[in-house]
């Protein structure tokens, strides 16, 4: 099974500032099947990127995701305000399929 | 535009079953894969279990493996998850989500959820 690492756990920041999420895997995810999704309080997730790099359906370009082999990062240019949430990363690679632990941008 | 409406939740004693359903409209249901992902209280996602397009080929998490079924019927637009010997660790609110494609691929749609409280 891959294990996937975010950090930081918790990223404070003030609107319009950049954020920089990192996602480590265990070993070298399949084809760079790696997944962002952001979660708000009482909301399903929302894909963001998949392919490591490619951005959903009606993401804003705010939001790129980097990365190949087990070293991923998503970066969000400028915090709007709606962008504070908790972010998770999963690698579908291979089964099992895998999260995350998630990281939580707050507002600083 | 694309739904997912997920039913079948509730409160089961340890040890028993329920099924969850997830009605899918605005897509060609028949085309893509489907899965189950949960999220027990104030913890991250886990994924549960997937079905290709066809329903012909499944996967499913270490935690779940030998007690959920997971199944689909194309002619209704319905997914499945049959969940046997639940267990309290099983809580959680369970998403129905839409692959990306009809095998084996990230979730881009999402269902609301719906609430498994396991307790007696």
């Amino acid at each position: 099974e891959i294990v996937l690492t975010q950090s930081p756990g918790t990223l404070s920041l003030s609107p319009g500032e950049r954020a920089t999420l990192s996602c480590r895997a265990s070993q070298s995810v399949g084809s760079n099947y790696l997944a962002w999704y952001q979660q708000k309080p009482g909301q399903a997730p929302r894909l963001l990127i998949y392919g490591a790099s490619s951005r959903a359906t009606g993401i804003p370009d705010r939001f790129s995701g980097s990365g190949s082999g087990a070293d991923f990062t998503l970066t969000i240019s400028r915090l709007e305000p709606e962008d504070f949430a908790v972010y998770y990363c999963q690698q579908y690679g291979g089964s099992p399929k895998t999260f995350g632990q998630g990281t939580k941008v707050e507002i600083k | 535009e694309v739904q997912l409406v997920e039913s079948g939740g509730g409160l089961v004693q340890p040890g028993g079953s329920l099924r969850l359903s997830c009605a899918a409209s605005g897509f060609t249901f028949s085309s893509y894969a489907m899965s189950w992902v949960r999220q027990a209280p104030g913890k991250g996602l886990e994924w549960v279990s997937t079905i290709s397009a066809g329903g012909g080929t499944t996967y499913y998490a270490d935690s779940v493996k030998g007690r959920f079924t997971i199944s689909r019927d194309n002619s209704k637009n319905t997914l499945y998850v049959q969940m046997n010997s639940l267990r309290a660790e099983d809580t959680a609110v369970y998403y129905c989500a839409k692959d990306q494609g009809n095998y084996y691929d990230s979730s881009g749609v999402w269902g609301k959820g719906t609430t498994v409280i396991v307790s007696s």
